[in-house]
């Protein structure tokens, strides 16, 4: 059985640099065909993809976000973390992580609410 | 890249048929058969009902279905149950091995 679950800070001063983390279990990601990425949704609006990382270490960056956006694997910790720098309140979001096999994501965790303000 | 143009919402009732669109471009949804479809309820995390356009994971119901035709996808969710009002997401991959999303449509059970 997969699971994933996702942490970090609740509250986030803008211009911050925001990391969170997926841990996860029920899969390798040193596993060929395997990824994790990541998705946030914005109170009441739709799903953004950011970020996705494979087994192979290889990492795709939703274009709009590309320059701020950082994911890395522990494949030894089953983790996958995700920085986004100069954060700002239209980056208050419940963040999801979520695993990847093919081209769609199959399992996803229950997601963290995270607030920018001042 | 821009989010996909689903519609904002549909309504069934119960044992009726829906279909959901999600139009896109030929650099999304027209070049790739790699569509999915997600639903979400209220405070609750995205489920797949349909990836690669058609195809459905274990468990989901045949009631359930997917289909493509030029840069539109399309879900179609047969016999509407109250359990399926919710909204539901389309997901393409992209040009540059990305992933885009639609903009989701509300589902009314009437």
């Amino acid at each position: 059985q997969i699971t994933l679950k996702e942490s970090g800070p609740t509250l986030v001063k803008p211009t911050q640099t925001l990391t969170l983390t997926c841990t996860f279990s029920g899969f390798s990601l040193s596993t060929g065909g395997v990824g994790v990425g990541w998705i946030r949704q914005p109170p009441g609006k739709a799903l953004e993809w950011l970020a996705l990382i494979y087994w192979n270490d290889d990492k795709r960056y939703s274009p709009s976000l590309k320059s701020r956006l950082t994911i890395t694997k522990d494949t030894s910790k089953n983790q996958v973390v995700l920085t986004m720098t100069y954060v700002d309140p239209v980056d208050t979001a419940t963040y999801y992580c979520a695993h990847a096999t093919g081209y769609y994501f199959d399992s996803w965790g229950q997601g963290t609410l995270v607030t920018v303000s001042s | 890249q821009s989010a996909l143009t689903q519609p904002a919402s549909v309504s069934g009732s119960p044992g009726q048929s829906i279909t959901i669109s999600c139009t896109g471009t030929s650099s999304d949804v027209g070049s790739y058969n790699l569509v999915s479809w997600y639903q979400q309820h209220p405070g609750k995390a995205p489920q797949v009902m349909v990836y690669e356009v058609s195809k459905r994971p274990s468990g989901v119901s045949n009631r359930f279905s997917g289909s493509k035709s030029g840069n539109t996808a399309s879900l179609t969710i047969s016999g509407l149950q109250a359990e399926d009002e919710a909204h539901y997401y389309c997901c393409s991959y992209a040009s540059s091995s990305t992933w885009v999303f639609g903009g989701g449509t509300k589902l009314t059970v009437l």
